[in-house]
């Protein structure tokens, strides 16, 4: 069964700092990968995704992340945050021949201070 | 686009009584879900229907059912509850039938059972 690791429970940064958020998944097959963002007292949005191609992947807001297969991670970054970046992220992973069986990890809280 | 809508967003209930959540999206998806989110452990499926008709169990179904009323609406029922299902329910839609799936999601419904 596919299972999704988010190491840090709660990242507290100040602003400008430099992110990196861990996700690693555990899966036999070929898989998609997700991050999505909720901000506070909003519904979750989509990040960025990785299907296949480049495994850099660049999202909105300067978010990027990169799948590296040998590790079966898919690391959230960001060069410098911002406070309006504090929310919480989902890493998901789904099966890539079953795109709706999408798995979310525990998530990450972001606190930014300003 | 609205994209897709919950009602309500809050809710109380006593132990025992019965609610039904609803879901609605504009954006012609094939499928629609349910996830409840609670503290600390991501979004846990309950029901996802892959196209208006069918119906399947996630990974929490007991204490639910779902109906696919037609192509825009999904609805949730809580047929008695409890206090275990006090939560946060979302509900996701995506187009389905392309391993480039992306689950678009409405701003939820907080739900306290007393």
């Amino acid at each position: 069964a596919q299972s999704v690791s988010q190491h840090n429970h709660h990242v507290i940064l100040s602003e400008a700092a430099s992110l990196e958020l861990g996700c690693n998944y555990s899966y036999g097959g070929t898989v998609n990968l997700f991050w999505y963002v909720q901000y506070p007292g909003q519904h979750l949005q989509l990040l960025l995704k990785y299907f296949s191609g480049d495994p850099l992947v660049k999202g909105i807001k300067g978010f990027e992340a990169e799948f590296i297969k040998s590790k079966f991670s898919f690391n959230l970054r960001k060069p410098s945050v911002q406070w309006s970046d504090t929310a919480e992220y989902f890493c998901a992973v789904s099966p890539y021949s079953s795109a709706s069986k999408i798995i979310f990890g525990s998530g990450t809280r972001l606190s930014i201070r300003p | 686009n609205a994209g897709v809508t919950q009602t309500p967003k809050f809710q109380v209930l006593k132990t025992g009584q019965s609610m039904t959540l609803q879901c609605a999206q504009d954006m012609n998806h094939n499928s629609m879900y349910w996830y409840r989110q609670d503290p600390g452990m991501g979004l846990r499926l309950i029901y996802y229907s892959a196209s208006e008709g069918t119906t399947d169990k996630g990974e929490v179904p007991n204490g639910y059912n779902v109906s696919r009323l037609n192509k825009r609406e999904f609805s949730l029922r809580l047929e008695s509850a409890a206090p275990s299902q006090t939560s946060v329910y979302f509900c996701a839609s995506s187009e389905a039938g392309t391993q480039t799936d992306t689950q678009y999601f409405g701003p939820g419904t907080r739900l306290t059972v007393l």
